[in-house]
Parts: structure tokens; sequence; C-alpha cells
């Protein structure tokens, strides 16, 4: 079955300590997304990709970095940096020749920092 | 940051009661307008994807319009049922952004009581 998927689905870290979250998909897309999304906020963009070796910051890129080494894995780690980073995380895919095409969601991370 | 605003913030409804929500967009530089659907402990699903002033879509009991010279797309769901229950997302992508980037509003909470 084609899809998106991230690990781990809770994530528990101390204040501090960097983390990793994991996003992977086999449906061959191009592009890729990290959003963030918080209780009564829409889902921001944190950083995208439309290619191998190539990434954008998105709205809230502060404290966090991504690398796209391979098509397929788009890992998120969030920093020490990064002020407020307990949030519901969610990562995306999309064939991207045009702004038309859906995007793919995965089932999400949900981050707590303590 | 594109503003995507989206009304009611939560809507709760009966079993058999028409629904619509609406979301607002900017206007000018118009290229795409997404809906999807996100229901508790699954990934948001795409619904429609519409890029053409006047289009409607339907699927099911679900359809929508879209009207991009005033900036706003209209959600209805027809009869509703306690399975329609998630939360809608509208997002949108102009032509100035880079291919593939979508603007999202926080969502209408939609609830069906049976």
């Amino acid at each position: 079955d084609g899809g998106i998927t991230q690990s781990p689905k809770y994530l528990f870290r101390k204040e501090g300590q960097n983390v990793t979250l994991s996003c992977e998909q086999n449906l061959n897309h191009d592009a890729m997304y990290w959003y963030r999304q918080d209780p009564g906020q829409g889902l921001r963009l944190i950083y995208y990709s439309q290619i191998v070796n190539d990434f954008q910051k998105g709205d809230i890129a502060e404290g966090y970095s991504v690398s796209r080494e391979k098509k397929e894995s788009f890992p998120l780690t969030v920093t020490s940096a990064q002020k407020n980073p307990t949030a519901f995380y969610l990562c995306a895919s999309s064939i991207v020749r045009t702004g038309s095409n859906e995007q793919y969601f995965g089932p999400g991370t949900r981050l707590t920092v303590t | 940051i594109l503003n995507v605003e989206q009304s009611p913030q939560s809507l709760h409804v009966q079993e058999g009661d028409s629904t619509n929500f609406t979301c607002s967009f900017p206007s000018s530089n118009f290229y795409a307008l997404h809906w999807y659907r996100w229901e508790t402990a699954k990934s948001p699903e795409a619904l429609f994807v519409m890029t053409l002033n006047g289009d409607e879509k339907k699927k099911g009991r679900i359809s929508a319009t879209l009207n991009t010279k005033e900036g706003y797309s209209y959600l209805y769901i027809k009869g509703s049922q306690p399975e329609d229950s998630a939360t809608y997302l509208c997002a949108f992508s102009d032509r100035g952004s880079t291919l593939g980037r979508l603007y999202f509003g926080r969502g209408t909470q939609l609830t069906v009581w049976p």
C-alpha cells in the first residue's frame, strides 16, 4: 500500500534535547512538507522540499531543521532553540507538477516536551 | 503569509440536517482551492481541489462551490450523518508562491449528533 508513515505516534522529551521526527513516503512524490498544529490554530508550514537535496523555510522554521537526502524521506529535527516545541506535527507529500495537486498526509506525531 | 479564514469555527447539527461552511481567501493571484476532511485519529484526506471560478464539485452528499472573483468557497453537506463528524480544512494556493505550497485555514469542526 502506498502512503506516508510517521514515527513515533507519541514522543516525549526533556527540555533542552533535540529530537528527530521521521517521515517516509512510498508514493514517489517529489514534494514533502512539515506542518505544525496547535490548539485553535490552522496547519502552519515549517519546512518544505520540492526535490532531493533542496528545501525551503516555511512560515515558522525557527528552531527546526530538516534534510532531504532521499526522495522518500524528510526527517524533521526539533532543536532546543524551538521555544514551544510541544505540538502535533504532520508530514505531507504531493506531486509538484502544478499547485493544484492535493497533498497526502501522514498520521502525525504528537511531541510533548517537559 | 496569506490569510485564509473559515467560518464557523465549530458546528453542531442533528443527523439529517444539511449544513454549510465558508472559506475566504485572497482573490488576487488565485491558483487553487483545496478542501480536506480530518477525522479524529486519522490523517487529513483531500475532498476537492478546485481551480476555476464557478467550479462545483460533488462527492456523495458533499459538494463545494468556488468564487475566485470575490474570494470564497462553500462546502455543503446534505443530510448530515454522524460519520460526517470531522474537521473540514480549506487551503489556498496562489500563483506567487512556490508550486504546491498551501495556506490552510483553521478549520470548521463539525459534530453530527444521532
